[in-house]
C-alpha cells in the first residue's frame, strides 16, 4: 500500500534553516510528481511546492519562493523540502502528498501524516 | 482570504442532505480546471473524497457527490452520518496565480 512518512520537523529559531524528508513506499516513486502542503495551527490548507516526477520542474507558492527548495532522490524514494530564513508565520504541519493529476490539473491522492515545524525564539 | 470561498460551517441532522459550496473565479473554476474535495478528520491528514469535479476514489461512499457550474462547485452529502463530521476543503488550480489554491475549509457538524 502507498505510504508517505515525513520526518525532520521540530522547533527552530526565526532565520534558521530546517530540512524535511518524506519517505515513499508502495508505489513507483519516480513516476509521480510530489507536493508539499502545509497547515498552520487552526487554519486551512496552503500549497507550498511541487516537483515533477523526474525533478526537472519545480514550482513554489509566492509565500515561500526564494526561501524554500523542493528536491527529490528517486534512487532512495525520498522527497525533501529545504527551508531557509524561516519566519514565525511558517509554523505549520507540513504534509507531503502524491500528485495524481495531469499537466496543471494537480490533485493529491495520498498524503503523509505530517511533520510539525514550529518557528519560535 | 482564500481564492476559493467556502462557508465556514454547515450542519445537518442524521439522515439529512447537506451541500458545501466552493466559489471561485474566471482564472480557476471558471477556466475549466477540475475541482477536488478533501475530508480532514481532527488531528489527521486530509483524504481525497472527490476528484475532477465529480469522481469518487474507490472506497468513498456514493452518498457523496460533486458538481460544478460556472465559477462554483459543490459537494453534496446525503444520508448524513455521525462519521461525516469533519472539515472539508475544495481545491483547484489558478492560472493567474500559477498556483494550487484551496478553499478556506468548511466544518460539517452532524447535529
Amino acid at each position: 500500500q502507498v505510504q508517505l512518512v515525513e520526518s525532520g520537523g521540530g522547533v527552530v529559531q526565526p532565520g534558521r534553516s530546517l530540512r524535511l524528508s518524506c519517505a515513499a513506499s508502495g508505489f513507483t516513486f519516480s513516476s509521480y510528481g510530489m507536493h508539499w502542503v502545509r497547515q498552520a495551527p487552526g487554519r486551512g490548507l496552503e500549497w507550498v511546492a511541487v516537483i515533477f516526477y523526474d525533478g526537472s520542474v519545480k514550482y513554489y507558492a509566492d509565500s515561500v519562493k526564494g526561501r524554500f527548495t523542493i528536491s527529490r532522490d528517486n534512487s532512495n524514494n525520498t522527497l525533501y523540502l529545504h527551508m531557509n530564513s524561516l519566519k514565525t508565520e511558517d509554523t505549520a504541519v507540513f504534509y507531503c502528498a502524491r500528485d495524481r493529476g495531469s499537466g496543471t490539473a494537480y490533485y493529491f491522492d495520498y498524503w503523509g501524516q505530517g511533520a510539525l515545524v514550529t518557528v519560535s525564539s | 482570504q482564500s481564492v476559493l470561498t467556502q462557508p465556514p460551517t454547515v450542519s445537518g441532522a442524521p439522515g439529512q442532505r447537506v451541500t458545501i459550496s466552493c466559489t471561485g473565479g474566471s482564472s480557476n473554476i471558471g477556466a475549466g480546471y477540475g475541482v477536488h474535495w478533501y475530508q480532514q478528520l481532527p488531528g489527521t491528514a486530509p483524504k481525497l473524497f472527490i476528484y475532477g469535479d465529480t469522481n469518487r476514489p474507490s472506497g468513498v461512499p456514493d452518498r457523496l457527490s460533486g458538481s460544478k457550474s460556472g465559477t462554483s462547485a459543490s459537494l453534496a452529502i446525503t444520508g448524513l452520518q455521525a462519521e461525516d463530521e469533519a472539515d472539508y476543503y475544495c481545491q483547484c488550480y489558478d492560472s493567474s496565480l500559477k498556483s494550487v489554491v484551496f478553499g478556506g475549509g468548511t466544518k460539517l457538524t452532524v447535529l
